[in-house]
């Protein structure tokens, strides 16, 4: 139990053009979505909190306008990196919850490169 | 901030113990002891978890002291497989709180 897909696994992107990650519960549904960005050599550092129908919650310092979450139901989220620029290249990861009683569990991840 | 403090890095020989230290002198009554691994360019995976009793499962054991202040992850036979780095992390498995990731404990097995 407990599959999560997240998708692209990777992209590349110009400058100035915006990128959309989903990630999905396949066989649970998440109340609550937890997406994380890792630059390299670093360890994961939350940017948001979403709850299913609400508006995300974010991180001093990440821009909620630079990127947009959407999180309309409770099999799918997702991140939308807007006006990419290279400094936004990093591997982004989701971690939807299912509830207080259940583990946590955590895509894939996306490598963003912006050129 | 990360509630952990870990060893940067390890070497374990393949097919021996790799016994992996984690300091959590701050963690709460109601907080649990998660480990979870990364390897390069994934997500990270889940081992194991445990509030104050020892804890085992096909992947690892788990060894919390008595005071709870530090525990150890044990992986009984290391494979070239489990290069990773390795985090232990405090956290409630109660509400809806982030796990917080801490630098954790590159770990190198050595054929």
């Amino acid at each position: 139990g407990a599959v999560v897909s997240q998708h692209p696994s990777w992209v590349i992107c110009k400058s100035g053009t915006s990128v959309k990650i989903e990630c999905r519960s396949l066989d649970f549904q998440a109340t609550t979505m937890f997406w994380y960005r890792q630059f390299p050599k670093q360890s994961l550092m939350l940017m948001a909190t979403s709850n299913e129908g609400s508006k995300a919650t974010y991180e001093q310092g990440v821009e909620k306008d630079k990127f947009l979450i959407n999180h309309a139901s409770l099999t799918l989220s997702t991140l939308t990196v807007t006006s990419a620029h290279p400094e936004d290249s990093s591997f982004y990861i989701c971690s939807p919850r299912q509830g207080w009683n259940y583990g946590y569990t955590f895509g894939s991840g996306t490598r963003l490169t912006v050129v | 901030d990360a509630k952990t403090t870990q060893p940067p890095s390890m070497d374990c020989a393949e097919g021996r113990a790799a016994n992996l230290p984690c300091n959590h002198s701050t963690i709460s009554g109601n907080e649990y002891v998660y480990w979870y691994r990364q390897i390069h360019s994934q997500g990270p995976q889940y081992i194991i978890h445990g509030l104050k009793n020892n804890e085992t499962n096909e992947m690892a054991s788990l060894i919390i002291t008595e005071d709870r202040k530090s525990s150890t992850l044990i992986l009984p036979h290391a494979t070239l497989r489990d290069t990773a780095v390795y985090y232990c992390i405090v956290g409630k498995s109660t509400g809806n709180t982030p796990l917080v990731f801490g630098k954790g404990t590159r770990l190198s097995v050595i054929a």
